[in-house]
């Protein structure tokens, strides 16, 4: 089946500082990724939805200066927590989406658990 | 707006018995619903979807769910677990016309005795 991954899988960092995490379709090519952000025993919510070679969307609350998702190509998307602080800590999982597919059928990243110190 | 509520937050069942998961959605039109399994470092798994149609559809795993529009629900049903079914389980709710988003229930974690 289809795969997706991220990298890194966890990441520790120091407040004020930028981390950057790798969202790739392995096997296919993906026309619209999406960035999910999960709290501990919390569902899934969308914070933003990228078509390659255009801007991203953002869903209403999320900053699109701290969160920066660029999509420059049909396997890869990345998403950039920029001045990472305590609050950022979270649960980031991205999926993708293929142009034969319907939003739900997209394939789902194993996730990033980025914490924040 | 679309929302999704799993009443459970977490249930335990023993290995062999009989699992049923809650879902009730809120959306004016037929929606497109979807279960999806989350197990520790991997990513969430399609379990099964409907779109339109039979109301009672079959997934992977044994599991299948049932579509009542009466009910606004789509509850997810396995006749006997396994100790692999551990995990946590996503009902989700999406639908062109609120612009292809994916709306989550908030989870329900399901724990097998052995």
């Amino acid at each position: 089946g289809a795969v997706v991954s991220q990298h890194p899988s966890w990441v520790i960092c120091k407040s004020g500082t930028s981390v950057k995490i790798e969202c790739r379709s392995l096997d296919f090519q993906a026309t619209t990724m999406f960035w999910y952000r999960q709290f501990p025993k919390q569902s899934l919510m969308l914070m933003a939805t990228s078509n390659e070679g255009s801007k991203a969307t953002y869903e209403q609350g999320v900053e699109k200066d701290k969160f920066l998702i660029n999509h420059a190509s049909l396997t890869l998307s990345t998403l950039t927590v920029t001045s990472a602080h305590p609050e950022d800590s979270s649960f980031y999982i991205c999926s993708a989406l293929t142009s034969a597919q319907v939003v739900g059928e997209q394939f789902f990243g194993p996730g990033t658990r980025l914490t924040v110190l | 707006a679309q929302s999704v509520t799993q009443p459970d937050i977490h249930i335990t069942v023993s290995e062999g018995a009989s699992l049923e998961l809650r879902c009730n959605y809120s959306y004016g039109a037929t929606p497109y619903l979807f279960w999806y399994v989350q197990s520790p470092g991997q990513g969430l798994q399609l379990l099964l979807k409907y779109f339109s149609g039979d109301t009672l559809v079959q997934g992977i795993k044994g599991f299948e769910a049932e579509f009542k529009r009466s009910q606004s629900s789509f509850n997810l049903r396995k006749p006997s677990v396994h100790w692999s079914d551990a995990a946590e389980y996503f009902c989700a709710v999406g639908a062109k016309a609120a612009g292809n988003k994916l709306t989550f229930g908030g989870g329900t974690r399901v724990l097998v005795k052995p």
